[in-house]
């Protein structure tokens, strides 16, 4: 089985400053790594994901991640955040194979950005 | 792009009716998914599809139903609501069997049970 955990519940950060959201996981097996951004009064959508290669990935709106498979962490990165980032921000994974349909999530970080 | 579409963004129910919530994919998509999404508690998954007239337990399936009778639709069914399923419920589709392909969400349907 696995698990997420994401440190920080809420985060308020300073228009144009820098941020980092914290994930770390729990897996006796290889995983798959994602994050999903939900705004206010919408689903999610995908910032970004891991599956293999490069640990530093990029995503949408000037996000990226890094992958540490020896801290098991993904922690998420801006390095100068807008008032439109405001949202909540989940990291989620999922284990490698066939029948993996599954992803568990982390219970979300709620990231206020202010003027 | 791919479009999940949930039939309702906000109901209101009472205790005891049977409720049913819907949810439609337009991208031929195997796999969907119903969550439930609470503050502090993240996505639970409730119950996944993997192919029509099949279904798979999630993490917190009791007081739950599903149905998939075509492959373009997955429905949700409280049969009989009770205030602790007051929830937001989110539903996802995905490509094939494998994880790494991602999950694209509906908007969510707020559910108030009174």
């Amino acid at each position: 089985a696995q698990s997420v955990t994401q440190l920080d519940s809420q985060v308020p950060v300073f228009e144009e400053a820098p941020v980092e959201l914290r994930c770390n996981y729990s897996s006796s097996v290889s995983v798959y790594l994602f994050w999903y951004v939900q705004y206010p009064n919408q689903g999610l959508q995908l910032l970004l994901k891991y599956l293999s290669g490069s640990t530093l990935v990029k995503g949408i709106n000037g996000f990226e991640a890094e992958f540490n498979k020896s801290q098991t962490s993904f922690h998420l990165r801006k390095p100068s955040v807008h008032i439109s980032d405001t949202a909540e921000y989940f990291c989620a994974v999922s284990p490698y194979g066939a029948g993996s349909y599954q992803l568990t999530f982390g219970k979300g970080t709620k990231l206020s950005v202010i003027p | 792009d791919v479009k999940v579409t949930q039939s309702s963004r906000y109901l209101v129910k009472r205790t005891g009716e049977k409720v049913f919530l819907e949810c439609v994919q337009d991208m031929d998509h195997e796999n969907m998914f119903w969550y439930r999404q609470d503050p502090g508690l993240g996505l639970r998954l409730i119950y996944f599809s993997y192919d029509v007239k099949m279904k798979e337990k999630g993490d917190i399936p009791e007081g739950y139903s599903v149905s998939r009778e075509k492959k373009e639709r997955f429905s949700l069914i409280l049969e009989s609501a009770s205030t602790n399923q007051t929830s937001m419920y989110l539903c996802a589709s995905s490509l094939s069997e494998l994880a790494k392909n991602i999950q694209y969400f509906g908007a969510g349907t707020r559910l108030s049970v009174l």
